[in-house]
Order: structure tokens, then sequence, then C-alpha cells
């Protein structure tokens, strides 16, 4: 079973508020992932990171930032939330040939 | 560039209906992996089936069954006689092989009514 964890699992913030979103994995992993799940469905990649110190943006534009001090953890943070920000996040880790793992999701939205 | 195509948005079945979902691809690598993942309304993904470029045997699990077929780079999903708790949202993924991320079709949204 997969030990990828992410919280909060929903939060219902204001406009302009700083949110950090959580995600901690257990196993190790170098490889680590956020994905945006807008309303409509579709999932895109807006960060990942190889290892420690490193992030990267992925293919949908993003205002978050990221950061990865430590292994097990990837927060993810939005500086001034805005209603455009409502979104499902789905942290990842590890995606290879074989495997993928994923944690539950915070469901996020901002009024 | 990758790209996963899931060209039905919504389905919507009755109880015990047979439903398949398609899925096309396009990669330009030799070696290549592929993913199905349930979403239920709760809003987590669930692993169903992985599947590599050099394995064509179609795969059966249950009520599920999958067709690989590399001619066509299509990668479909049956549900056999379709239950109510299959009412989800299901996708189809690539791993991109250079950055090691899975790239998403845009999902169906499958609604089984009983």
């Amino acid at each position: 079973e997969a030990d990828i964890y992410q919280t909060p699992r929903y939060l219902v913030i204001g406009t302009g508020k700083k949110i950090t979103l959580e995600c901690s994995q257990t196993m190790g992993h170098d490889k680590m992932y956020w994905y945006q799940q807008d309303p409509g469905m579709e999932l895109h990649l807006i960060h990942y990171s190889y290892g420690v110190n490193s992030t990267e943006k992925g293919d949908l534009s993003s205002e978050s930032t990221v950061s990865r001090i430590r292994t097990e953890h990837f927060p993810l943070t939005l500086e001034s939330a805005r209603p455009s920000h409502t979104s499902q996040y789905l942290c990842a880790s590890k995606i290879g040939a074989t495997e993928a793992f994923f944690g539950q999701g915070t469901r996020l939205t901002v009024v | 560039a990758q790209k996963v195509t899931q060209a039905q948005t919504e389905i919507s079945v009755v109880e015990k209906e047979d439903v398949t979902l398609d899925c096309v691809y396009e990669t330009r690598d030799t070696t290549y992996y592929l993913f199905w993942y349930k979403q239920p309304p709760s809003g987590e993904l669930v692993f169903l089936i992985r599947r590599n470029s050099f394995d064509e045997q179609n795969e059966i699990s249950g009520r599920y069954s999958w067709n690989f077929q590399k001619s066509t780079s299509s990668f479909n999903f049956t549900i056999t006689a379709s239950q109510v708790v299959d009412s989800a949202v299901y996708f189809c993924a690539l791993v991109d092989t250079g950055r090691r991320a899975l790239t998403f079709g845009s999902g169906t949204r499958l609604q089984v009514q009983p």
C-alpha cells in the first residue's frame, strides 16, 4: 500500500489568503509531482521534482510555487489565493514504468 | 509531444449493460507505458491497470477487460455487466519517459443508472 499523504483533504479559504498544501511520502521516492484538476476533470502537471533542491514547472502554468527541502515533503504554496485557483490538487510520487503513487487529493475552494 | 485522447466525455448506461471506454494515444517512444485510473466522487485516483508497449496481450480482470492495439494506438477499456458502483470518471494515461510523469487524457465520466 502506497504511503503518500496530502493535507488538508478539503479547504475553503477567502480570496487573498496564503495557503500551503502539504504532501508527504514515507517511501523515500526521489521523484514527486503536483497535478491540478480543474472542475472540467482534466489533470494537468503543474510542478515536479527529481529530488531535494530540484523543482521544475510542468505543462500548465501555475501561480503556485513548490519547494523540496526534504525528500519526504513537497509542499505547494499559493501566496494569494483567488477564485480561479479553485481546483483539486493531487500529489504523486515515483511515476515510472510499473507504478505511480497518488495521494488522496486536496479539494481547494477559494471564495 | 505525447498526447492521450479520450473522445467520450460522458457515457450513461443502464445497469448490466456492457460499456467500452476509448483511449487513443500518441507517442514517439518505441517503448512506452499506459495506465487506466478510476476516480470516484471522493476524488482519489484508483489504479486499474498498467500496460507496456511490448506486451500486446489483452487482459481481463473480473468484469474489466482491456484491448491494447499498437496498430491503431488504442488502449480501450470494457466493463461487462456494469454496476452502479462503476459510476466514476475514468482516465487513460501515458508515461512521459523523459520526465517520468503521466500525461492524462481528459477523462470519461461514466454514469450507470439502476
